[in-house]
């Protein structure tokens, strides 16, 4: 089994800070890496999927980095707002199958 | 708007019951997916479906089984559940490429008693 990590577990910040958290995976037999939002209550939505090495991806004030290379990808959050409190998942696909982190659960204190 | 639906939002077993969960997409995917997701731990692959009648073994399909008679239906079977198969059950649907994201349904949250 892959392993995928992500840090911090959990985070609080102030609205209208920016803040970023972190993935790592595999850095062999890479295909993809997957970015999710998971609000409770909701399902997981996907914010990015990335395939290229250098790849920066941008939604709104969300955008992602990734380094194939060295095994990470970046998630950041730009002037956070109450509606960024979620779960941001990564998932790397590989082996025919997404392994997902265990989440950075970030909440946004008003 | 695209959708998967799930049968149940919360689910209430006892031990040694078999248990169905149902999922269904509208977006005519090829390939569906069950996870489960527990604390403290990933969401878990247990069994996916690449084609009507097709499945592979994720990486925790002991205790399930599953059936994909429909392109849209996927099925989770717990033939004769236990108490470490209370869990939040996620489908997800997928398109053909493997690049595709994954579209997931609003989760079963099943608890066997």
């Amino acid at each position: 089994i892959l392993n995928v990590e992500q840090s911090p577990q959990s985070l609080h910040v102030q609205e209208g800070d920016s803040t970023n958290f972190t993935c790592s995976f595999p850095s062999s037999n890479f295909y993809a890496l997957h970015w999710y939002r998971w609000e409770t209550a909701k399902s997981p939505e996907a914010l990015f999927v990335m395939t290229l090495n250098g790849d920066e991806k941008k939604k709104g004030r969300i955008s992602a980095t990734l380094n194939t290379k060295e095994g990470y990808s970046y998630l950041y959050i730009k002037g956070s707002q109450p509606e960024d409190s979620a779960t941001y998942l990564c998932a790397f696909y590989g082996n025919e199958k997404l392994t997902f982190g265990t989440g950075t659960r970030l909440t946004i204190i008003p | 708007d695209v959708k998967v639906t799930q049968s149940s939002r919360y689910l209430v077993k006892r031990t040694g019951e078999k248990v169905f969960l149902e999922c269904v997409q509208d977006m005519d995917h090829e390939n569906m997916f069950w996870y489960r997701q527990d604390p403290g731990l990933g969401l878990r692959l247990i069994y996916f479906s690449y084609d009507v009648k097709m499945k592979e073994k994720g990486d925790i399909p002991e205790g399930y089984s599953v059936s994909r008679e429909k392109k849209e239906r996927f099925s989770l079977i717990l033939e004769s559940a236990s108490t470490n198969q209370t869990s939040m059950y996620l489908c997800a649907s997928r398109g053909r490429s493997s690049y595709n994201e994954q579209f997931f349904g609003p989760g079963t949250r099943l608890t066997v008693l």
